[in-house]
């Protein structure tokens, strides 16, 4: 089944020690999205590809980096986690960017900052 | 600014109907979507609307109407399995969604 997979489901890290979640598809999808969602709250926006474009959003801290060396792959680091990255982020992916393409996620990464 | 308004929770009975509403103010409209979000899982897609009227797709209708900056998702035979989070979310004119925070239905027996 064409899927989108997110690796691990459950991060650890301490606080300040850089953290890597990876993201794969086999959609064929050309966009690619990083959500970052606390709980009871809508998910936000941290950046999203467009094929090899990147688009970064206005307010994504600094700490938050993110790769996709190909279309299958997307990866979100965070170079020195804070106490409050503590979330689930969440992979998305869309056949393109117009109106009708609904995002498909994946099961998210739930990360814990000690 | 851009804003997506839904009630944080509601309570319906098992077998019954519930209507979830949201109003929304964006940039600009490609569609309305609603997605379905069990707890501590990921959203999955429900609906779409982009043009004014009901969409049906079995116990689950949406209704849009955009010169009213409105929806609501319709459950009808509500099950157990139906408590969830209810995510509306629009696509503004840059077609980024933009998201609500969410309803949280609750079925009681």
């Amino acid at each position: 089944d064409a899927m989108v997979i997110q690796n691990p489901r459950y991060q650890v890290t301490q606080f300040g020690k850089p953290v890597t979640l990876s993201c794969s598809q086999t959609l064929n999808h050309n966009v690619m999205y990083w959500y970052q969602q606390k709980s009871s709250q809508a998910p936000k926006l941290l950046f999203h590809y467009y094929d090899k474009d990147f688009n970064n959003e206005a307010d994504t801290p600094d700490n938050f980096q993110s790769r996709r060396p190909n279309t299958s792959f997307c990866f979100l680091d965070i170079r020195s986690p804070g106490l409050g990255d503590a979330a689930m982020y969440l992979c998305a992916t869309s056949r393109d960017r117009g109106t009708v393409n609904e995002q498909f996620f994946g099961p998210g990464t739930r990360l814990t900052v000690l | 600014g851009q804003n997506i308004d839904q009630p944080t929770e509601m309570t319906a009975t098992e077998g019954a109907i519930v209507q979830i509403n949201c109003t929304y103010q964006t940039s600009g409209f490609n569609g309305l979507f609603w997605y379905q979000q069990h707890a501590g899982e990921a959203p999955t897609f429900l609906s779409y609307n982009v043009l004014d009227g009901l969409e049906e797709k079995g116990r689950f209708s949406s209704f849009l109407s955009r010169s009213k900056g409105y929806s609501y998702l319709l459950l009808k035979e509500l099950q157990m399995k139906d408590s969830a989070s209810y995510l509306c979310a629009v696509k503004d004119s840059n077609y980024q969604l933009i998201w609500g925070a969410g309803t949280k239905l609750i079925i009681k027996p």
